[in-house]
Order: structure tokens, then sequence, then C-alpha cells
């Protein structure tokens, strides 16, 4: 198993453009989330889903799309990059979160270093 | 607002000495608490999660309902245990990961 897989590692893009970042799961869960990890802020979750159709927001979900279509994939899109959105984004998946998170251990991604200039 | 804090951001002790890392909350209801730990060049992983009351690598977490906290704690710092921590509540579908602690333990 690969489990949580994202791409890309590293990423620069200029103010107003728009990317898409990826993650994928191999581990058939149902749960799925991003997070943006700033300095001094801790984790921030932007948008979790549920199960494949089903997406919420999280915290901070302003500029940020999200969409799931199969089980195994839940890409992220920057509509209009900002500076602000300068960070570091993780992606975590659970078996399931749907009535209880506690023996549904979130397994995370290896991260993508973003920087919008 | 839903919050979680953890005080620290920095945290040194000696290898051997007892380390607590603070985690305090307030969130309606009974959220359920976590601790999830980043070793240098490893993705975060869960540590523990209090409703099992268990002790890994050698550590525990003690919910106080009453002062809502759940401080990490552990009797003899290994240097391996230097490391970022996080607290992490969970409810409604969501978990709120606090800022972190930078944990260091000198040999």
């Amino acid at each position: 198993n690969a489990g949580v897989t994202q791409t890309p590692k590293f990423q620069v893009l200029k103010t107003g453009q728009s990317m898409t970042l990826q993650c994928a799961q191999d581990m058939n869960h149902e749960y799925m989330s991003w997070y943006r990890q700033d300095p001094g802020m801790g984790l921030r979750l932007i948008h979790y889903s549920v199960g494949a159709g089903i997406t919420d927001q999280g915290e901070v979900p302003n500029g940020y799309n999200v969409s799931r279509s199969t089980t195994e994939d839940f890409p992220l899109r920057l509509l209009s990059a900002a500076p602000s959105q300068t960070s570091v984004y993780f992606c975590a998946s659970s078996y399931s979160l749907r009535f209880s998170a506690t023996y549904n251990e979130q397994f995370f991604g290896p991260g993508t270093r973003l920087t919008v200039l | 607002a839903q919050r979680v804090t953890q005080p620290e951001k920095l945290l040194s002790v000696f290898k051997g000495a007892p380390v607590e890392l603070k985690c305090n909350y307030s969130y309606s209801g009974s959220p359920e608490l976590f601790w999830y730990v980043q070793y240098s060049r490893q993705r975060l992983q869960l540590l523990l999660r209090h409703i099992s009351r268990e002790s890994i690598k050698g550590f525990t977490a003690d919910l106080n309902k009453g002062e809502t906290s759940f401080h990490l704690k552990k009797p003899f710092a290994q240097e391996e245990d230097s490391a970022m921590y996080y607290c992490a509540p969970y409810t409604g579908n969501q978990f709120y990961f606090g800022t972190g602690t930078s944990l260091t333990v000198i040999p």
C-alpha cells in the first residue's frame, strides 16, 4: 500500500494563477481532508469529505474548491492564488469518521509546500 | 468559539527528565481528544487517543473535564521524543489542531 500520496511536493505560483493539488489514498478510506499548516497557526482544516460525492467546508475554505468523484482521490483546487495561500498543505484520510474518531486513525500524506509570489 | 490552546511553542528538557506538554480546549459538548506527533522528516501520525487510556512510547495523557485540559506526559524523556506535538480535539466531523509544541530533548 502506498498510503496517502500527494503531488507535487513543491510548487511556486504567481498571484492569480490556478492549480490543483492532488491527493490519493489506496486504503479504501471514506473520510478525506485537506489542512494547511502555517507557522504559529498549527493545522487548519480547509475542506473534508465523508465519502464519494460528499464534501463540506472546514475552518478556512475561502479560495479553495474540492470535489470527491471517487473514493481514492480528493483534489484541492486553488482558484486564483494569493500570497496568503503560501503554506504547507497536508491531505489525510481515515476509514470513517462519520460517527466517531475514536478508532479511526487519520493517515497523513507527506505534504505539498506551496509558495505564491 | 471552538478553541484549542497549546501554550508552549518550544519546550526543551534534558534526557531522563519528566516532560509535560499542555493542552487546553474549549468546545461545546464532549469532544474526543487526541495527540498527534510529527518527527523530523516523517509524516504527522497519531500518538494516542484519550478514550483508550493507552500509554504509547511511555506517553500518557490525562483528560481533566473540569479544567478542560488534556496534557501529555512522560516520566523520563528520551532523545527520540524530540518532535512536534499537536493536541487535536475532534467534534462535529472535524479535527481542530492546536498550534503545536516543539519538544527538544537535550542529551
